[in-house]
């Protein structure tokens, strides 16, 4: 199993601002990813990150909105740029266990919540 | 990637048994069916995955069909404790890396 933490667990942003959101995981993973949830809704896969190269966006989100770094194997930062309410949401990032692929099993960490006033 | 469909809610009582239904007629020959649960206020966990036939863990039972089109999780004794969203997912053997998700089923259980 892979244990996840992120940081900060929640922040309150003004418009207009970035906010950069930590992910460490206890073990070196290859594929990290990282998701929004909106309230109320499902997860969205907004990249994955690979150590080593850029990372790769999903439709509708962009690298200058969500820059995306991934220094090493056990680390990744995700930023919300220039941001606007809607952008409140909850993002979470997660990464495959100890193998990668269709049959392996994803963790998650707890999230951070973020208010956009 | 192929698409699953699941009741938007469902209800149980505490202490019965509770089956979780979700539909994948387009799964392709590689496609693993994967159930993820949501916690009020918490990340995803998972529950159980299978390929072709059924499986069982310490949390979940998944009942396959032969056809694979469809799935079932089963809980066998709900407690409060199980209240959540239930994701059911299909990992395809070609992007198998990333996990989409669709809108799942809310599990009420009720005392």
């Amino acid at each position: 199993s892979a244990v996840i933490s992120q940081k900060p667990s929640r922040d309150i942003c003004q418009r207009g601002t970035s906010l950069t959101i930590q992910c460490q995981v206890d073990s070196q993973v290859t594929m990290m990813f990282w998701y929004r949830q909106q309230p109320g809704q499902s997860l969205t896969l907004i990249a994955t990150a690979n150590q080593g190269s850029e990372a790769t966006y999903e439709s509708g989100f962009v690298i200058d909105k969500f820059p995306i770094s991934r220094p090493n194997l056990t680390f990744s930062t995700l930023t919300v740029s220039n941001m606007s309410p809607e952008d409140s949401s909850i993002y979470l990032c997660s990464v495959d266990g100890l193998t990668s692929g269709s049959h392996s099993t994803q963790y998650f960490g707890p999230g951070t919540r973020l208010t956009v006033l | 990637d192929a698409k699953t469909t699941q009741p938007n809610s469902m209800e149980s009582n505490e202490e019965e048994p509770v089956h979780l239904p979700c539909n994948h007629s387009t799964i392709s020959g590689t496609d693993y069916i994967h159930w993820y649960r949501q916690l009020p206020s918490q990340g995803p966990e998972y529950v159980i995955h299978g390929l072709t036939s059924n499986v069982n863990n310490r949390m979940a039972s998944l009942a396959i069909a032969e056809d694979r089109k469809s799935s079932t999780l089963i809980l066998h004794r709900a407690t409060l404790r199980d209240a959540a969203v239930y994701y059911c997912i299909l990992r395809d053997g070609v992007e198998g890396d990333k996990i989409i998700f669709g809108k799942g089923t809310r599990l009420h259980i009720l005392p």
